[in-house]
């Protein structure tokens, strides 16, 4: 089947820790995003990649990093000058910028 | 920036009872995208819309792309309690960049009662 896969469902930082988390898509997708979901708020874009090797800074990039190597692959490092971390990631992809976003299950990030 | 106004916030309707809500934006949009998210899942697209007027079914789902363009309309049908969730809107400015940025509404919280 299909889809987009996120791991893992929940993580754990503790201070002064970078963490990745990992999105991987079977659609052939070209275009992948990650966004950060908190209570009360809607989806904002931390960064999104329309092709392998390339990157851009969405709205809140700040302690955020990423890498584009494979078309499949699209992981988010959580840096430890991200202060504050806590919040539900979501990875998307469609299958060129200006078509519908799918999402995978989410993973939740916890500081300790 | 641009924003979203999804109406309305939350709902409580009973089992059988058809559902509407709405998304209206203060610019032109090129796309509106309806999601429903489980609590502590990934939102899960329901129906995609490209074109002005365009009315599309998904199911007992039917949403519409509003013809001034600023708007975008989802409707539920015959409601059962599966259909609880949040629902959000998404959608992409006209002219806007090649990437396609898409804003989100806040979501409409829906609750069914058996």
């Amino acid at each position: 089947d299909g889809g987009i896969t996120q791991s893992p469902k929940y993580l754990f930082r503790k201070e002064g820790q970078n963490v990745t988390l990992s999105c991987e898509q079977n659609l052939n997708h070209d275009a992948m995003y990650w966004y950060r979901q908190d209570p009360g708020q809607g989806l904002r874009l931390i960064y999104y990649s329309q092709i392998v090797n390339d990157f851009q800074k969405g709205d809140i990039a700040e302690g955020y990093s990423v890498s584009r190597e494979k078309k499949e692959s699209f992981p988010l490092t959580v840096t430890s000058a991200q202060k504050n971390p806590t919040a539900f990631y979501l990875c998307a992809s469609s299958i060129e910028g200006r078509r519908a976003q799918y999402f995978g299950p989410g993973t939740r990030l916890l500081v300790l | 920036g641009q924003q979203l106004n999804q109406s309305p916030q939350s709902m409580f309707i009973q089992e059988g009872e058809d559902v509407s809500m709405n998304c209206t934006s203060s610019s032109i949009f090129n796309t509106w995208l309806w999601y429903k998210q489980d609590p502590g899942e990934g939102p899960v697209l329901l129906i995609a819309l490209y074109k002005a007027g365009e009315l599309t079914s998904n199911g007992r789902l039917t949403a519409q792309f509003g013809i001034t363009r600023k708007d975008s309309f989802l409707n539920i049908s015959a409601s059962i309690p599966s259909d609880v969730g949040i629902y959000f809107c998404a959608g992409r400015e006209a002219g806007g960049t090649s990437y396609g940025k898409l804003t989100f509404g806040q979501g409409t919280i829906l609750t069914v009662h058996p």
